[in-house]
């Protein structure tokens, strides 16, 4: 199982939007409506942002949204605030008790 | 309130076995499946495994097919992970995650290094 393509990074100022892309295959995003993004700062463990491609946990601000069209899945982050900047990991189920992670996306805000 | 917490590891020869327990709380634990997750340095996210509520089914990422063992001990609410014939391309912080039920992983342990060196 491949991982699932992310950019390696994307940046955005104070304020504006950044959406990050998740691509993989008929297999796992596109076959399934259980992709996951996970923020992850320095030396910290990844806590989860998104489940089930748009739901929000508790306590996750309304300006991370998600989505998928065919087998790109994406994050949207709104509104960015330095403590956004992060690395950022899509997951997908892919079958048969199989999980894939994303490559990841290093989230600058310049 | 849910925690993982996670202890072992720390320095292993080529070749050895590393074992890693990961103690659940807050939940109950015959209820949720867990992952395992590993994170090389400077890389990212893999997935290795995970173990179904029962216990009685565990599943691998096809490398680590050979290798890995995921078992768990309800007495203790204690899963564990045993990864064999270490080689330093396993050198990375391993995390184990509760799946929430929805094939997300919710709540994390706080992860803990295993360096694989002579």
């Amino acid at each position: 199982q491949s991982a699932l393509t992310q950019p390696p990074s994307a940046s955005g100022s104070p304020g504006q939007s950044v959406t990050i892309s998740c691509t993989g295959s008929s297999s796992d995003v596109g076959g399934y409506n259980y992709v996951s993004w996970y923020q992850q700062h320095p030396g910290k463990a990844p806590k989860l942002i998104i489940s089930e491609v748009s739901k929000r946990p508790s306590g996750v601000p309304d300006r991370f949204s998600g989505s998928k069209s065919g087998n790109t899945a994406s994050l949207t982050v709104s509104g960015l605030q330095t403590e956004d900047e992060a690395d950022y990991y899509c997951s997908s189920y892919a079958g048969s008790s199989i999980y894939v992670f994303g490559s990841g996306t290093e989230v600058t805000v310049v | 309130q849910v925690q993982l917490v996670q202890s072992g590891a720390g320095v292993q020869r080529p070749g050895a076995s590393v074992k890693i327990s990961c103690q659940a709380s807050g939940y109950t634990f015959t209820k949720y499946s867990l992952h395992w997750v590993r994170q090389a340095p400077g890389q990212g996210l893999e997935w290795m495994g995970i173990i179904n509520p029962s216990g009685e089914v565990t599943t691998c990422a096809q490398k680590f097919q050979d290798r890995l063992i995921m078992t768990r001990d309800t007495s203790t609410n204690t899963h564990y992970m045993e990864l064999s014939s270490l080689t330093s391309e396993d050198t990375a912080v391993y995390y184990c995650a509760r799946d929430g039920g929805h094939c997300e992983s919710d709540f994390w342990g706080q992860g803990i290094l295993v360096t694989v060196a002579s």
